[in-house]
């Protein structure tokens, strides 16, 4: 199958700060990209989608301020997480699908910790 | 909208059981099916996918059938192994978004 990298696998930051996540799709065009929250217990949050070059769609009571999600290429997404708080600390994953779209394939995941 | 709807377990097993992992769906035109697994400190791997009613997709001894009448595509493997311990969740190609996930434990 296709792959998607996601860096950094962890990231420990200060409150206040702002934390960069990158998930590329490293051999085919992802014309649409998820990003999810992962809470404890398992349950898979959808944050956004976005489609390459289009501003990303948010799912409601996700702050889009705060979730910068970026999608400049059919390559790379970004999601910059501003102004972090403990509350923030997570699981975040990104998948991406092709323009065929009849799969999508995941990142290994971004654990965050704010301190 | 659309949406899945997922049976959550957690499920607790042992070796060589019958496993079904219930998941049913609501859904606008034809979309594909998925059903994704998790192991332990991992990201989300495709276990099998169907992508029309009637689509059976198999994968690792798990099966699940596209049934459009009764909007469900359930999981079921008929031996489960210690080394199938994970997290499992169905999903829905429209829009990506996942069921609750269903916590599956194998106990020797």
């Amino acid at each position: 199958g296709a792959v998607v990298s996601q860096h950094p696998s962890r990231v420990i930051c200060k409150s206040g700060t702002s934390v960069k996540i990158e998930c590329r799709s490293l051999d085919f065009q992802a014309t649409t990209m998820f990003w999810y929250r992962q809470f404890p217990k398992q349950s898979l949050m959808l944050m956004a989608t976005s489609n390459e070059g289009s501003k990303a769609t948010y799912e409601q009571g996700v702050e889009k301020d705060k979730f910068l999600i970026n999608h400049a290429s059919l390559t790379l997404s970004t999601l910059t997480v501003t102004s972090a708080h403990p509350e923030d600390s997570s699981f975040y994953i990104c998948s991406a699908m092709g323009a065929m779209n009849t799969e999508a394939f995941f990142g290994q995941g971004t654990r965050l910790t704010v301190v | 909208g659309d949406s899945v709807t997922q049976m959550e377990g957690p499920v607790t097993l042992s070796e060589e059981a019958f496993l079904t992992i219930n998941c049913t769906y609501t859904a606008t035109g034809y979309p594909s099916l998925f059903w994704y697994v998790q192991y332990p400190g991992e990201g989300l791997q495709l276990l099998l996918k169907a992508t029309k009613a009637d689509d059976k997709g198999s994968n690792k001894g798990f099966e699940a059938t596209y049934r459009k009448e009764t909007t469900s595509f359930h999981l079921e493997k008929g031996s489960v192994q210690v080394s199938d311990s994970a997290v499992y969740f169905c999903a829905l190609s429209n829009d990506m978004r996942f069921g609750a996930g269903t916590r599956l434990t194998v106990k020797p």
